[in-house]
């Protein structure tokens, strides 16, 4: 059975950058596309970009595009969202969830999620 | 503002059945699959209903998915308490080049 275990809560300033990890274990890695999601505080689901590391081939939302970066390691199957520019209002829940058998499919499983605050 | 529609909230009675909407248009659900999340409180969402209609194994078949056009439906039959939860579409849009969740329905079982 896959599972996608990520990383601890964070506190971060305004300004400064975060980096959530995924691991993937009980399945291949490499050849499945994983993306990031996020949650703000009592709102919806917001994609935030993906990659595919077989590939190393990434694409990012609009809203997040020049602030993300996620990359992969192949070697311990795990995968990187890191987020710069940190506001008040990227504090959220971000989740990574595994693509299914082909790129555009959808997602399942989900990991844990990751609480990330942003405070001064 | 969410590219997908749906309804804030939807409720019945045990055992009555429900029906969620949620619409795109001709770049994401008219073109690409649509696929639904449960999310439980505190917890995260979990895979519901895949490729329109489809149950990965272990949802019970309460839960049905169609449809038509550019909009999707998401049924669930016999509703039961355990059913409280947020439910989420979400589909690939061609246009934007990534994936568009709808905005979440809160449903209540009274």
């Amino acid at each position: 059975q896959v599972q996608l275990v990520q990383s601890g809560a964070e506190v971060k300033r305004p300004g400064s950058s975060v980096k959530v990890s995924c691991k993937t274990s009980g399945g291949t890695f490499s050849t499945y596309t994983i993306s990031w999601v996020r949650q703000a505080p009592g709102q919806g689901l917001e994609w935030m970009g993906r990659i595919i590391p077989i590939a190393d081939i990434t694409n990012y939302g609009q809203k997040f595009q020049g602030r993300v970066t996620i990359t992969a390691d192949k070697s311990t199957s795990t995968a990187y969202m890191e987020l710069s520019s940190l506001r008040s209002d990227d504090t959220a829940v971000y989740y990574c969830a595994r693509h299914g058998p082909a790129d555009v499919t959808w997602f399942d499983p989900w990991g844990q999620g990751t609480v990330v605050a942003v405070s001064s | 503002q969410s590219v997908l529609t749906q309804p804030p909230s939807a409720s019945g009675t045990s055992g009555q059945r429900v029906a969620i909407s949620c619409s795109g248009n001709s770049s994401n659900i008219g073109r690409n699959a649509a696929n639904w999340y449960q999310q439980l409180s505190g917890t995260a969402p979990k895979l519901l209903i895949y490729g329109d209609n489809q149950r990965p194994s272990g949802v019970p078949d309460r839960f049905s998915g169609s449809k038509s056009g550019t909009s999707a439906s998401l049924a669930i039959s016999g509703l039961q308490s355990e059913d409280e939860a947020d439910y989420y579409c979400a589909a690939w849009d061609d246009s934007l080049n990534g994936w568009v969740f709808g905005g979440g329905t809160k449903v209540t079982v009274l």
